[in-house]
């Protein structure tokens, strides 16, 4: 099946730092990202659609100056969380679409102290 | 604005137990619906998919069954294992933009 790897797994950050995730989708090209966050013993909120070669669609309510999206290549999706807060500490998921289907990243575990 | 609900959040079983979760919808207009599983701290592994035109599937000790009408799905497991401990989660697809809504899962564990 499809491959979709997140780097880094998991990222310790000072408030006020930025910080960077990647997406890639290993064995297929994709156009289309999804990047998702999860909070402890809740359901996965979409964030944000990633456009290859285009500006990224956000979800009401996501900041798109805080969670900068960046879709440079067919196989390479990145999120940046801009000067973090203890608040942006969450599961960042991400997702690729091949033939029909999402397939998902291992995740990335951000802690903001 | 789909709302995806699932019942119970948590279940304890003796191994070899067959497992019913539970998954509602409110929007019967959907384009698919996903079961993943999901292990702490990780990602997500693709269970079974069920077009809107289908009214199950199956893999192995899984089955899936979809009533759009009543807006509802029900993932059984056959004969569980300390392996499936797991949480699973559906997710309903509105339409063609891949766009997912996600209940908040339920966690399951199974006693050897």
């Amino acid at each position: 099946g499809a491959v979709v790897s997140q780097h880094p797994s998991r990222v310790i950050c000072k408030s006020g730092t930025s910080v960077k995730i990647e997406c890639r989708s290993l064995d297929f090209q994709a156009t289309t990202m999804f990047w998702y966050r999860q909070f402890p013993k809740q359901s996965l909120m979409l964030m944000a659609t990633s456009n290859e070669g285009s500006k990224a669609t956000y979800e009401q309510g996501v900041e798109k100056d805080k969670f900068l999206i960046n879709h440079a290549s067919l196989t390479l999706s990145t999120l940046t969380v801009t000067s973090a807060h203890p608040e942006d500490s969450s599961f960042y998921i991400c997702s690729a679409a091949l033939l029909g289907e999402l397939f998902f990243g291992e995740g990335s575990r951000l802690t903001v102290l | 604005k789909q709302e995806v609900t699932q019942i119970p959040a948590a279940l304890s079983v003796p191994e070899g137990e067959n497992l019913v979760l539970n998954c509602s919808f409110t929007d019967s207009a959907i384009y698919n619906l996903q079961w993943f599983r999901q292990d702490p701290g990780k990602g997500l592994t693709s269970l079974l998919l069920i077009q809107s035109s289908q009214r199950e599937q199956t893999s192995g000790r899984l089955n899936a069954s979809l009533d759009k009408s009543s807006g509802r799905s029900t993932l059984y497991i056959a004969a569980s294992q300390p392996g499936d401990s797991a949480t699973y989660l559906c997710a309903v697809r509105r339409s063609n933009d891949y766009k997912l809504s996600f209940g908040a899962g339920t966690t399951v564990t199974v006693r050897a």
